[in-house]
């Protein structure tokens, strides 16, 4: 598709389930990143993949927060044994990747619409 | 101290009001900066670059101060659409684009 795609939209569980969320980048975005936005808050850095390998991670909260990409295209975010304070929204945005100044010339980010996670 | 730091308002202006936004960073090796425009329960979009000789984009005027660590956004003439919140965002360019999001601002803007 044209943009960024994350499914499920809307997920609601219960406290102590497993959830997967999905993210589909922009074709021919190398990278990938995911974040979790709180009621009333700003965006929270969770991790960055640049093709299928994640240099960054250090944003992930717990080690009940794991994600993959595959084939350089598409990440999931398993949330497992999930608590109330892991209700937020999570968004994934995907840019092109270059080096040095072109690295920043190409910085732009462009985010999916979200899942919206409600932890019972 | 937050590394992007906003007024988070609300601000509340009349339609055909000039408003100002204001936001600080803490990172001075920080590379380039953005605002993004987020409506409510919707995902985050770029409205601006800023570049540091300023610049203007139709009604909207971003300027940076590299030596003050500040970066505005200013909105001549307010249009209803114009209410969203107005994210400020740092990239401190950690061998990969990493964005550094404040917490927003939010603009409501009545007839």
């Amino acid at each position: 598709g044209a943009g960024v795609s994350q499914s499920p939209s809307n997920k609601v569980t219960e406290k102590g389930k497993d959830v997967e969320l999905r993210c589909d980048p922009i074709s021919g975005h190398t990278a990938l990143y995911w974040y979790r936005q709180s009621l009333g808050q700003g965006l929270e850095f969770l991790i960055y993949f640049q093709g299928n390998s994640a240099p960054d991670k250090s944003g992930l909260p717990s080690d009940r927060f794991s994600a993959e990409r595959t084939g350089g295209s598409v990440s999931t975010l398993t949330i497992q044994r999930t608590q109330q304070e892991d209700s937020a929204v999570y968004l994934c945005a995907s840019s092109f990747h270059g080096q040095g100044k072109e690295m920043i010339a190409k910085n732009i980010q462009y985010f999916g619409a979200g899942t919206r996670l409600s932890v019972l | 101290r937050k590394e992007v730091e906003q007024d988070p308002g609300p601000f509340n202006v009349p339609e055909g009001a000039t408003v100002a936004f204001n936001c600080t960073y803490s990172n001075s090796a920080s590379q380039s900066f953005f605002w993004y425009r987020q409506d409510c329960r919707k995902e985050p979009k770029l409205l601006m670059s800023v570049y540091s000789s300023g610049n203007e984009d139709g009604r909207f005027t971003a300027q940076l101060n590299r030596a003050s660590q500040y970066i505005s956004l200013l909105i001549r003439d307010s249009k209803l659409s114009d209410s969203a919140t107005y994210l400020c965002v740092v990239n401190e360019l950690r061998g990969y684009n990493k964005l550094i999001f404040g917490a927003g601002t939010r603009l409501a803007v009545h007839p």
